[in-house]
């Protein structure tokens, strides 16, 4: 069966600081991983990372693929309050692009 | 707003009573996807149009759900006598075809069932 397994499910951490939250999968035929962020709303989209080892930056948040061990990690350095979210990984089948499979996501909270 | 709407935004209903909700899509996208959130959980597929046709249904819709897109653009999806266990945020996603990794959500109908 095809999963997604994000870790930690929680976090909090003071702002400033600097978190990397993780994201491994076990699917068939894999296209792409992408990360989302949620708030009190829908899901946002933040990256989508289809090459190993290509970082993908977007001011203080970036993200990595290993597709050889089957993971990627979402990092976000100088953390502030406005962070504080659900951080959802996600992952694309190839010819399956009627749906995506989600992790639980990770809840981070920033404390001021 | 030229995003994915949705309506209505929160929906109480008594067991046993029938719902429906409806997604309009970003206007160019022909591919329309509908997710259940339960709390503490990622979105979860129910099912995917393509245009106006069904293409794929999860088995977590059972007999009771239906999803509908008429003309290819707004769809709407209802829940057939209610249980309390369909107590969920109610995500619709449009994409365009060759950006199907990239799915924009709506800001999904929250349905509480008493």
């Amino acid at each position: 069966e095809d999963k997604v397994v994000q870790s930690p499910l929680s976090l909090v951490v003071h702002e400033g600081d600097t978190v990397t939250l993780n994201c491994s999968y076990e699917v068939t035929n894999f296209r792409s991983l992408l990360w989302y962020k949620q708030e009190k709303k829908a899901p946002t989209f933040l990256f989508m990372l289809t090459s190993s080892g290509i970082e993908k930056k977007s001011g203080r948040l970036s993200s990595i693929l290993d597709k050889k061990e089957l993971f990627s990690i979402l990092n976000i350095t100088a953390t502030q309050t406005g962070d504080s979210a659900i951080y959802l990984c996600a992952v694309s089948l190839m010819n399956r692009d009627d749906k995506i499979i989600f992790g639980k996501g990770t809840r981070l909270h920033i404390l001021p | 707003d030229t995003g994915v709407s949705q309506d209505p935004r929160h929906k109480i209903t008594k067991r046993g009573q029938n719902v429906t909700f409806r997604c309009d899509p970003i206007s160019e996208h022909n591919r329309l996807y509908w997710y259940r959130q339960t709390l503490g959980q990622g979105p979860e597929f129910l099912t995917y149009f393509q245009n106006e046709a069904q293409l794929e249904k999860s088995r977590l819709l059972s007999d009771r759900f239906s999803a509908e897109r008429p003309k290819g653009s707004f769809s709407t999806l209802e829940i057939q006598r209610t249980e309390q266990g369909d107590s969920a945020m109610y995500l619709c996603a449009s994409s365009s075809a060759g950006t199907t990794d990239t799915q924009y959500f709506g800001p999904g109908t929250r349905l509480t069932v008493l």
